[in-house]
């Protein structure tokens, strides 16, 4: 079974500029969510989807981030424009859904974001 | 607030000696927990979860973790480690009165030693 795919791996950009990036969560999971991971601390939650529905956003930076998941299956997170403080790992994972035993969380490789 | 504390930043271990990293969280009565785990410059691999039923769990690489509700930890344990162990290790908590979302602890960076 193919896991989370992410891409791209690594990301450099000036402060100010605009940058994108894709999920693909695993086949048939409803439930899709982005971290960020800033150096030397634990996952933070960004976003969460239930299908193509947004579950969670309240520690979405909504004046900079933006992220849709059209169809219910890939996603996409958009900062625009890019501060310093931006620079993190982001995470994308997915579980079966976001009830009890079916919210296992699957993690994919993460884009590494360097704002210069 | 959930909340989950890593009680150790880092853990330095000669190779072949046991590890403990030490996790307590702060959630309601309802909880799961899990363990992570992340090698350099890769994602998060699932080690190992609580959902319910025994307290003791198994998970992969010979790694286990033991849930005490009175004492709300969830430590995880290995008898004898490898150097391929080297890593961060992060303890997670989901709370179904937090709407089942995942929040993490700081982390723990292992370092094995020859």
């Amino acid at each position: 079974e193919a896991g989370v795919a992410q891409s791209p791996r690594y990301k450099i950009i000036e402060k100010r500029q605009s940058v994108a990036f894709w999920c693909n969560p695993i086949s048939g999971h409803a439930t899709l969510y982005w971290y960020q991971q800033i150096l030397g601390q634990g996952p933070k939650l960004l976003i969460q989807f239930q299908n193509n529905g947004v579950v969670d956003d309240s520690q979405l930076p909504k004046d900079r981030f933006s992220a849709e998941r059209l169809k219910g299956v890939d996603s996409t997170l958009k900062i625009q424009p890019a501060k310093l403080e931006d620079s993190a790992v982001y995470l994308c994972a997915s579980s079966l859904d976001n009830e009890g035993r079916r919210n296992t969380q699957y993690f994919g490789p993460g884009t590494r974001l360097t704002v210069l | 607030a959930q909340s989950v504390t890593q009680l150790d930043s880092q853990v330095p271990v000669f190779e072949e000696a046991p590890v403990e990293l030490r996790c307590n969280y702060s959630s309601s009565v309802s909880v799961y927990l899990f363990w992570y785990v992340q090698y350099p410059n890769q994602g998060l691999q699932l080690l190992l979860k609580y959902l319910s039923g025994s307290t003791l769990v198994k998970g992969i690489n010979g790694f286990e973790a033991e849930f005490n509700k009175s004492q709300t930890s969830f430590h995880l344990r290995k008898p004898s480690v490898h150097i391929s162990d080297t890593a961060e290790y992060f303890c997670a908590v989901s709370d179904k009165a937090a709407g089942n979302k995942l929040t993490f602890g700081g982390g723990t960076r292992v370092l094995v030693k020859p």
